[in-house]
């Protein structure tokens, strides 16, 4: 079974842009949840979707938003594009909440 | 709130011998617990998972990890460490909240001498 997939894999912005990322979840995984990675911050919880509907967000601001399709895929997209939005961006899958989480290969922003 | 500590951000052994890497955490509730590992410019790889009955959980890779409820750890250990086991662990705890948070520790680097 093929596993999570992130893409792009690499991008780069300019402050103020707008950017999307995209996740496909493995085969039959419902819920959805995206990480930030900084070397400053950590592994950081962006927010989850379950069935098409944000069920958890976490300490974010609002340029930080979400969706998640009836197919289970699921894009974020920052807006307004500040230096600090650098990271490796994480997206997990699982068959169901509370389940184990399974990991994209990420997708690097890098904010110029 | 529930909280993860590493309190070994870099740890380096030689290859053959044995590896302990720390993970204490903070939680309200019987924890789920996770060990990740993650290569360079790669996304976390799951190397196992707590979610109750025998403390002593095995994974991939060799790896095993104890929880302890009465030190609040889930310490991951490996007996002979290899070259390719150079790489970040991060420990982590959740989900939290009726979803599917998890909380990770700051992670611990890896380095394995020839």
């Amino acid at each position: 079974k093929a596993g999570v997939t992130q893409t792009p894999r690499y991008l780069i912005k300019t402050r103020g842009q707008q950017v999307t990322l995209s996740c496909s979840p493995i085969s039959g995984h419902r819920s959805v949840s995206w990480y930030q990675q900084t070397p400053g911050q950590g592994l950081q919880f962006l927010f989850e979707y379950f069935s098409e509907t944000q069920r958890n967000k976490g300490n974010f601001p609002g340029r930080f938003s979400g969706r998640q399709f009836s197919n289970s895929r699921s894009e974020m997209n920052v807006s307004t594009l500040e230096l600090g939005d650098s990271a490796l961006y994480l997206c997990a899958s699982s068959l169901e909440v509370q389940e184990t989480q399974y990991f994209g290969p990420g997708t690097r922003l890098l904010v110029l | 709130a529930q909280s993860v500590t590493q309190p070994d951000i870099h740890i380096t052994v030689s290859e053959g011998a044995s590896l302990e890497l720390r993970c204490n955490y903070s939680y309200g509730a019987t924890p789920y617990l996770f060990w990740y590992v993650q290569s360079p410019g790669q996304g976390l790889q799951l190397l196992l998972k707590y979610f109750s009955g025998d403390t002593l959980v095995q994974g991939i890779k060799g790896f095993e990890a104890e929880f302890k409820r009465s030190q609040s750890s889930f310490n991951l250990r490996k007996p002979s460490v290899h070259w390719s086991d150079a790489a970040e662990y991060f420990c982590a705890v959740g989900p939290t909240g009726g979803g599917n948070k998890l909380t990770f520790g700051t992670g611990t680097q890896l380095k394995v001498e020839l």
